[in-house]
């Protein structure tokens, strides 16, 4: 069964500071996968997404994810967050006709 | 730009009522998306649709309906209302090559609580 695992309930990172969020994929072929955001009371924006090609991928507001099949991971990265980076941050896997979705990360951004 | 459009963002109901929440969109996507939001729990699907009065059952359909009689709308129905329906519901809609590879785009939600 296909499932997205988000180890960080909560991560909290002073402004400036480099940002890496987890996310490991169960999934049996080759995955379509994604890294939404949340902001406070709204829907989800996408940042950006992988197919196929290159493993590292660029996305919106600077960050980056990269694909490692051998370690069924994508995670996510920005070299320096800024005060509005803080969010909830989803990982999802497209399967099939299906997103599934990770149980989220909330980052905390300190002055 | 696109748009998915979610009518209310906040309701009140009481347990017993039937609510409506609707959700139209203005892509032109065939695909169209209703799913439950509570923490700790992520996103979890209740319903999709790929066309016009067809519907799937998703991860969570006890307690709800939908109906989708146009393109652009997709109505999430809870028959009776109960307390534990309490939650974000938040709609989204996609293309058909989004099945798996495009992207889902997402209203901003519509945040239920029932008494």
């Amino acid at each position: 069964a296909q499932s997205v695992t988000q180890p960080d309930i909560h991560i909290t990172v002073s402004e400036g500071a480099s940002l890496e969020l987890r996310c490991n994929y169960s999934y049996g072929a080759t995955p379509y996968l994604f890294w939404y955001v949340q902001s406070p009371g709204q829907g989800l924006q996408l940042l950006l997404k992988y197919f196929s090609g290159d493993t590292l991928v660029q996305g919106i507001k600077g960050f980056e994810a990269e694909f490692k099949r051998s370690q069924s991971s994508f995670n996510l990265r920005k070299p320096s967050v800024h005060w509005s980076d803080a969010a909830e941050y989803f990982c999802a896997v497209g399967a099939g006709n299906q997103f599934y979705f990770g149980t989220g990360t909330s980052l905390t951004v300190i002055p | 730009d696109v748009k998915v459009t979610q009518s209310s963002r906040y309701l009140v109901k009481r347990t017993g009522e039937k609510v409506f929440l609707e959700c139209v969109q203005d892509m032109d996507h065939e695909n169209m998306f209703w799913y439950r939001q509570d923490p700790g729990l992520g996103l979890r699907l209740i319903y999709f649709s790929y066309d016009v009065k067809m519907k799937e059952k998703g991860d969570i359909p006890e307690g709800y309906s939908v109906s989708r009689e146009k393109k652009e709308r997709f109505s999430l129905i809870l028959e009776s209302a109960s307390t534990n329906q309490t939650s974000m519901y938040l709609c989204a809609s996609s293309s058909p090559r989004g099945l798996n590879t495009g992207e889902l785009f997402f209203g901003e939600g519509s945040r239920l609580t029932v008494l």
